[in-house]
């Protein structure tokens, strides 16, 4: 079974710092790893993903991810953080199900990145 | 359409009573998948259609919840005798699908479901 780790509830950064927000997983096979984002009182949407490739991976409004796969890690980055970007993420591995019908979305429990003026 | 739409985007209902949720994914997607969020917790697999058929119900919490999907389209949560603890959002979610696809999964902005 496919299981998603964000072991930080929040993270907490200055306006204009780098953030980072950890994800750690665990799969069999290959993994095809998402972050999603969600403001409040809206739906997630899409940052970015990893399927194959560079392991690093560049994803919408200046966020990026490194797959370590030594590591089974996909943290999240951005080099300059901002005050919009306060939300919580969503980590997520993508595996195929066990009775190989199709593949399903595993979710880390979520981080709330804060980040302050 | 667009995206994956849900509707109602909120519900307020009485305990006990029955409740639909519907979402309309994006026209052409083939794999449909319901999620629940309740407060300050993350997202729980509910179910996941390929086409018309569900091949994994396995996160649906308890025999009151049932989904069904009709023409490959719109899907339809039903939570009967609804309880408080069902209170949440119910998140909706679509993508193209063929065996190992690689696309990405969209999701609807979800209903809010409060039970009183």
């Amino acid at each position: 079974a496919q299981s998603v780790a964000q072991p930080e509830d929040q993270v907490n950064v200055a306006e204009g710092n780098p953030l980072t927000v950890k994800c750690t997983y665990s799969v069999s096979g290959n993994p095809y790893l998402f972050w999603y984002v969600q403001y409040p009182n809206r739906g997630l949407q899409f940052l970015l993903k990893y399927i194959t490739g560079d392991n690093l991976v560049k994803g919408s409004y200046g966020f990026e991810a490194e797959f370590n796969k030594s590591q089974t890690s996909f943290h999240l980055k951005k080099p300059s953080a901002l005050v919009s970007d306060s939300a919580l993420y969503f980590c997520a591995v993508r595996a195929r199900m066990n009775n190989n019908a199709g593949n399903m979305l595993t979710f880390g429990g979520g981080t709330r990145l804060m980040v302050k003026p | 359409g667009a995206g994956v739409s849900q509707s109602p985007s909120n519900k307020v209902t009485e305990k006990g009573k029955d409740v639909e949720l519907r979402c309309d994914p994006i026209s052409g997607h083939t794999a449909l998948y319901w999620y629940r969020q309740s407060l300050g917790q993350g997202l729980e697999f509910l179910i996941y259609f390929q086409g018309n058929s569900a091949p994994d119900k396995s996160g649906l919490p308890s025999d009151r919840f049932s989904a069904e999907r009709t023409g490959g389209s719109v899907s339809t949560l039903t939570i009967q005798r609804t309880q408080q603890e069902d209170s949440a959002v119910y998140l909706c979610a679509s993508s193209l699908e063929k065996g190992q696809g690689a696309s990405g999964v969209f999701f609807g902005s979800g209903t809010q479901l409060s039970v009183l």
